[in-house]
């Protein structure tokens, strides 16, 4: 069963810091990797995508790949209060049918004013 | 901009009613999926299509069927709700082979 695991938080941050979110995945051959932002009573929506490793930056937003420990993070740089939601990470794998990816049950983010 | 709209933002139904959830599309995508999110369980795959009238099993199918005449529209059909089928429906579209994938605005379904 491949998994993808995330904290779930809730992260609590002030205004101002920044904020880390992390996962970590089963599949030794997956190639995706993503992030997603949940607000409330909202379907999600894909901040970042990352496919090598290292670092790949968007504004505040800085996604984090090392395939070797299997782990993918995300990085949110001077956090706002509507940076308050749930990140949801997703995973793609070799070999996975089709392309359906697996998501990790989100971490819950709460910045504080 | 990626349009993925969903028939019902809200839906009330009984138990053994037969349920039709539609998902539309706008950019052509070949991909299109369903999910189903529940507190503490996350998104969890239903089915999947990559093609006209192709459908895959996800993770937790039973229950559920899906249909997919028209490239753009992708139905999941619930032949007689139940209410353990109470959940947050969430359609999602991809381009073929991009793995990134658009969700519509989800349908919140009660079954009682």
């Amino acid at each position: 069963q491949k998994e993808v695991e995330q904290n779930s938080g809730p992260l609590s941050v002030p205004e101002g810091a920044i904020a880390s979110l992390n996962c970590t995945y089963s599949d030794r051959g997956s190639q995706s990797f993503f992030w997603y932002r949940q607000y409330s009573g909202k379907s999600p929506e894909l901040i970042m995508s990352i496919y090598s490793n290292g670092d790949k930056e968007d504004g505040r937003f800085t996604a984090q790949l090392n395939k070797a420990s299997q782990y993918v993070s995300l990085l949110i740089r001077d956090s706002q209060p509507s940076d308050s939601a749930t990140y949801l990470c997703a995973v793609n794998g070799e070999g996975q049918a089709g392309t359906a990816l697996i998501f990790g049950k989100g971490t819950t983010l709460s910045v504080s004013s | 901009d990626v349009k993925v709209t969903q028939s019902s933002r809200y839906l009330v139904k009984r138990t053994g009613e037969k349920v039709f959830l539609e998902c539309v599309q706008d950019m052509d995508h070949e991909n299109m999926f369903w999910y189903r999110q529940d507190p503490g369980l996350g998104l969890r795959l239903i089915y999947f299509s990559y093609d006209v009238k192709m459908k895959e099993k996800g993770d937790i199918p039973e229950g559920y069927s899906v249909s997919r005449e028209k490239k753009e529209r992708f139905s999941l059909i619930l032949e007689s709700a139940s209410t353990n089928q109470t959940s947050m429906y969430l359609c999602a579209s991809e381009y073929g082979g991009a793995d990134t994938q658009y969700f519509g605005p989800g349908t919140r379904l009660t079954v009682l």
